[in-house]
């Protein structure tokens, strides 16, 4: 039973660019949520997925924003990249009964913005 | 704001004794507390949970204990093994059950042989 896959492992970018960031769920997960996690600090909420509808969102800018495919799998779109995008991104998933519970992460993009 | 808060950035004990991290929350809205771990590379694996509703969790070596009037949480790990060196994330989930987790900023638990 495969767990929560990222890709890519790590990414390199420009300040101004933009990136794309994916993310497949655990088996039987239907819901997926994305967090962003800077050195030395715990994990942030960006926006969380259900139904390819954005359910609920943290206090990141509208330059974040994501998508979910009909398969569970999802994307998270950075744009106009600044220094501070420079982070761990990570995907957790779970099944929408269960989502305010235990989620599953994936090990994570790391993103490094020069 | 820093709702959750782990005011111990690293701990260090002996293999074999306890390890006890601790974890402090504002929010008393609050319901779902959740405690993972996080190796380097990797993302954080869940780890225990504890509901409002109960004040201890037991799951082999790992306990949580929940104080609401205080709005403290532990995690007891016994004994501790150096395959538990790892960060540790304390979690929590609002009311709404909205699937937002709140994490701390982690403990860093270094188990010496």
């Amino acid at each position: 039973d495969a767990g929560v896959t990222q890709s890519p492992t790590h990414l390199i970018k420009t300040r101004g660019q933009q990136v794309t960031l994916r993310c497949s769920p655990k088996s039987g997960h239907d819901t997926v949520s994305w967090y962003q996690q800077a050195l030395g600090q715990g994990p942030q909420f960006i926006f969380q997925y259900y139904e390819e509808e954005e359910r609920q969102r943290g206090n990141f800018p509208d330059r974040f924003s994501g998508h979910q495919f009909p398969n569970y799998s999802s994307e998270l779109n950075v744009n106009a990249l600044l220094l501070g995008d420079s982070a761990l991104y990570l995907c957790a998933s779970s099944p929408l009964a269960r989502q305010g519970y235990e989620q599953y992460f994936g090990p994570g993009t790391r993103l490094t913005v020069t | 704001d820093q709702q959750v808060k782990q005011n111990s950035p690293s701990l260090s004990v002996q293999e074999g004794r306890i390890s006890i991290l601790n974890c402090d929350y504002t929010n008393s809205m609050f319901d779902y507390f959740l405690w993972y771990k996080k190796y380097p590379a990797e993302g954080p694996t869940f780890l225990i949970s504890i509901s409002s509703i109960k004040d201890k969790n037991e799951d082999g070596r790992f306990t949580v204990f929940l104080n609401k009037s205080a709005k403290h949480l532990s995690l007891h790990i016994v004994p501790s093994q150096p395959g538990d060196s790892a960060v540790y994330f304390c979690a929590a989930s609002p009311a709404s059950n909205t699937g937002k987790l709140i994490f701390g900023q982690g403990t860093t638990l270094q188990v010496k042989p």
